[in-house]
């Protein structure tokens, strides 16, 4: 079983401050998603990334995945309010089954 | 809506009893995955189906869990005999091909009594 460590478990910051979570593994990954979930709602997924190094940006996020592609971490610049939610990541193992494994999650709550 | 629709979206049921829980996909897609998340924990992954079989059903943490899918589309989960630590949010999650990211609903919250 492949095992995705995310960190920090928990974080609490002021808007406007800037940030980075991360997902880790041992294992090699065809593809990574990062989800943010919020209470009582289902994850949405924000973005994929498939190959080793690759950055992508949405607004304010920067994702990147490790060269490896065992890795990846999330930066959040100039973080609002309406980033607070679980931040998770999941990835399918190279050559292995079609189900992802997800991490435990980042949970981030960003104060007026 | 276009998204996944689950129903219901809270069920409160006395020890015991048998709970039935439903997933609608978006349409046109032919990977369905169920999971379980506890608060404080992340996603336990219970089921995958492809079409209407279900290559891997290693997570269904007993055999009072089961699920099935028909037609292609609809997926309903059940637990009978349900006990307090079946408590937790139910997810279904699905998907264009077994290898695409996945699409959430908003779960079931389900509290045993």
């Amino acid at each position: 079983t492949q095992l995705l460590e995310q960190s920090p478990q928990f974080l609490s910051i002021q808007e406007g401050e800037n940030l980075t979570v991360y997902c880790n593994s041992s294992s090699v990954f065809s593809s990574l998603q990062w989800y943010r979930q919020e209470p009582g709602e289902g994850p949405v997924l924000l973005v994929t990334v498939v190959t080793g190094g690759e950055v992508k940006k949405l607004k304010r996020l920067t994702f990147q995945f490790g060269d490896a592609r065992k890795d990846s971490s999330l930066h959040i610049t100039a973080a609002q309010p309406g980033d607070t939610g679980l931040y998770l990541c999941a990835a399918r193992a190279s050559g292995g089954s079609y189900i992802p494994t997800f991490g435990r999650g980042t949970s981030l709550i960003v104060h007026p | 809506g276009a998204g996944v629709s689950q129903s219901p979206s809270n069920k409160v049921t006395e020890k015991g009893k048998d709970v039935e829980l439903r997933c609608d996909p978006i349409s046109g897609h032919t990977a369905l995955y169920w999971y379980r998340q506890s608060l404080g924990q992340g996603l336990e992954f219970l089921i995958y189906f492809q079409g209407n079989s279900a290559p891997d059903k290693s997570g269904l943490p007993s055999d009072r869990f089961s699920a099935e899918r028909t037609g292609g589309s609809v997926s309903t989960l059940t637990i009978q005999r349900t006990q307090q630590e079946d408590s937790a949010v139910y997810l279904c999650a699905s998907s264009p091909a077994p290898d695409q990211p996945q699409h959430f609903g908003d779960g079931t919250r389900l509290s045993i009594l």
